[in-house]
Formats: structure tokens, C-alpha cells, sequence
């Protein structure tokens, strides 16, 4: 079965800007998860949506925010983007529930680059 | 505040030889851990998998071994194989299904044939 699809793969902004990337998670899977990876940072969890609902937050500002919708796809916004921000996005989903080994399956990434 | 330490950023091994990847934690709640590896331009891959009630876990050339009192976990690959080369990210949870994961700096594991 298809994998967990993120997009886009490749984004250039500007400081200020805002930018939207989307996860569509393995079939199946209920639970989507966002990680942030930086150079020396390893990855850093972001939230979690489950049915629709954050049931896990990261501590990152504001400014990050994401949500899921009723077919389990996922969007996550940074508005007023700094140049901090560039990094690559990770998206995850997970079974979460009967079953859930604990395995995340994740997604090839957004590269985010910030100018 | 780094929870999950992975104090070698490199490591080469020689093909065939065996590849131990360290991982050191501070916080006494973590009850689940994982290894993923990960290759250039693609997104992590779940590896091994070990909860605390245990302390040694197998899968193939893979072992993970937990040591709680010392709160380190590490990686045994043997054979070392060329296709193992990778960055080996060290994770943990404070239950099995939580999907919040903290994760290591990682280790960039190269094997020389």
C-alpha cells in the first residue's frame, strides 16, 4: 500500500511569509504526527492529530500550528516564518490503537528553506 | 534540554565487523524505545524496538540492548553490512503507542567494504 505523501517536497519563503505543507498518512492509519529535523537538533515533535483532534503538542510557538481533517489527512502552517525555521518536515501516522506496535511510518519530508 | 543523547555524531565500521551505536537518556519516564535509520532524501525507517520491561531484543542482524539503572540503550548490528551505512536516530517514548517521540541527534554509521 501507498506510504505517507508529503507536500510539497521543496519550498523557498521568505521571512514573514507563511507556508502550508500537507501529509496524506498510509491508509488506514488514524494518527498523524509532525516532527521537525535540523542540522545538530536530531527531530523534534511538533503535535500530534489524532481523529481530528491534537492530542499531542511540542514545544515550539505558536506560529506552528497543523490540523487533520475527517480522512485523516494533515496540514501543517508556519505563519511569520524566520530564518530559523528552515528545516525538513517530517510527517508521521501511526495505527494509534489496538494493534500500534509503536512504529511510525514517515513521510520523505518537506524541505523547508527560508530566505 | 537534550533527553536522548547520541554523543558519537560518526561512526565507521568495517564490513563484516560489528557496529555498536550508543544512546544515553535522562528522563526516568521514558518506558519505550526505538531506533530508526535513515537514508539521504528519505524520510526514517523503524529499525528495532525495545520496551523497559525488557532488556535485550533481537531481530535478525539486529539487537537492541536496554540497560535501565545505567538509562543507555545501544544498537549491536552483525554482520556490518554496506547497505547499513546510514544516520541511526535513537527515540523514546513514555508508553508504547505514544506517538510522541523524542529523538537523538543520530549517528552517521559507515561501513567501509
Amino acid at each position: 500500500k501507498a506510504g505517507v505523501t508529503q507536500t510539497p517536497r521543496y519550498l523557498i519563503k521568505t521571512r514573514g511569509q507563511q507556508v502550508t505543507l500537507s501529509c496524506s498518512p498510509i491508509s488506514g492509519h488514524r494518527s498523524v504526527s509532525w516532527y521537525q529535523q535540523t542540522p545538530g537538533q536530531g527531530l523534534q515533535f511538533l503535535f500530534e492529530y489524532f481523529s481530528e483532534t491534537q492530542r499531542n503538542k511540542g514545544n515550539f510557538p505558536g506560529r506552528f500550528s497543523g490540523r487533520q481533517f475527517s480522512n485523516s489527512r494533515s496540514e501543517m502552517n508556519v505563519s511569520t516564518l524566520e530564518l530559523g525555521d528552515s528545516a525538513l518536515y517530517l510527517c508521521a501516522s501511526s495505527l494509534a490503537g489496538q494493534g500500534n506496535t509503536g512504529e511510525l511510518f514517515f513521510g520523505e519530508g518537506s524541505r523547508l528553506t527560508v530566505l | 534540554d537534550q533527553q536522548v543523547k547520541q554523543n558519537s555524531p560518526s561512526l565507521s565500521v568495517q564490513e563484516g565487523r560489528i557496529s555498536i551505536l550508543n544512546c544515553d537518556y535522562t528522563n526516568s519516564m521514558f518506558d519505550y524505545f526505538l531506533w530508526y535509520k535513515k537514508y539521504p532524501a528519505e524520510g526514517p525507517t523503524f529499525l528495532i524496538s525495545i520496551s523497559s520491561i525488557k532488556d535485550k531484543n533481537e531481530d535478525g542482524r539486529f539487537t537492541v540492548f536496554l540497560n535501565k539503572s545505567a538509562k543507555h540503550l545501544s544498537l549491536h548490528i552483525v554482520p556490518s553490512q554496506p547497505g547499513d551505512s546510514a544516520v541511526y536516530f535513537c527515540a523514546a517514548s513514555e508508553k508504547l503507542g505514544n506517538e510522541k517521540l523524542t529523538f537523538g541527534t543520530g549517528t552517521r554509521l559507515t561501513i567501509i567494504p
